[in-house]
């Protein structure tokens, strides 16, 4: 079964510095995606990024990006510049390739922003 | 215009009642899902439908049942409440099923049961 781990349950970043949160996960699967999604006190779920496993480029969307280590089935994210609005639950979620595939969650990583 | 609504936002009732979450999209998908956050912000899909069909269906109690009147829509129903059925619930939608899709999510609804 696939299951996702991200280690650090908190995380805190001085504004306008960069933080890196881990994620791990685990799978049989050569055709998958990897996800990070972000959950503001809103509880609106936010995609943030998406790594298509097959694509050896890490992924980037403005202040946001990944290192994503296939080998080692590690995809952690990076912000910079962290901003007070970056304040949120972060999640890394795996999904397998094909129509039956479905995001499977890790437990998330609570980061906070200091001014 | 919201893209994924839910109502209501928030549900208190108590055990042994049966309940109904409505779910409503905008944006022309094809595919919805219901996914449970439970109180330790675990989520965790629940249902998925596409064009009003039933493709994924986690173990979920019987007592949860989803309907998809149409492909707007994707209702959420609890039968015989439990106080383990406290959680938020996230509605979701995308173009299409699968990964290659982005899914949008609902504001969720706040379930707690006394």
């Amino acid at each position: 079964a696939q299951t996702v781990t991200q280690s650090q349950p908190e995380m805190s970043v001085q504004e306008a510095e960069t933080v890196t949160l881990s994620c791990t996960y685990d799978t049989s699967e050569s055709d998958y995606y990897l996800f990070w999604y972000k959950q503001p006190p809103s509880r609106q779920m936010i995609l943030v990024i998406r790594q298509e496993a097959y694509k050896q480029q890490n992924a980037t969307e403005n202040r946001f990006s990944v290192n994503f280590q296939k080998a080692a089935k590690s995809f952690s994210l990076k912000i910079s510049d962290s901003q007070l609005g970056d304040a949120a639950m972060y999640f890394c979620a795996y999904s397998r390739g094909g129509s039956q595939g479905n995001l499977i969650f890790g437990k998330g990583t609570k980061l906070s922003v200091k001014p | 215009d919201t893209a994924v609504s839910q109502t209501p936002k928030y549900l208190v009732t108590q055990m042994g009642n049966d309940k109904s979450i409505k779910c409503e999209q905008n944006l022309g998908h094809d595919t919805m899902y219901w996914y449970k956050q439970d109180s330790k912000k675990f989520l965790k899909i629940m249902f998925s439908y596409n064009n009003k069909e039933l493709i994924i269906n986690e173990t979920v109690p019987n007592r949860f049942s989803p309907k998809s009147p149409d492909k707007a829509h994707l209702n959420l129903h609890i039968n015989s409440l439990e106080l383990g059925d406290s959680a938020v619930y996230f509605c979701a939608s995308s173009q299409g099923p699968g990964p290659l899709y982005e899914q949008y999510f609902g504001p969720g609804t706040r379930l707690t049961v006394t």
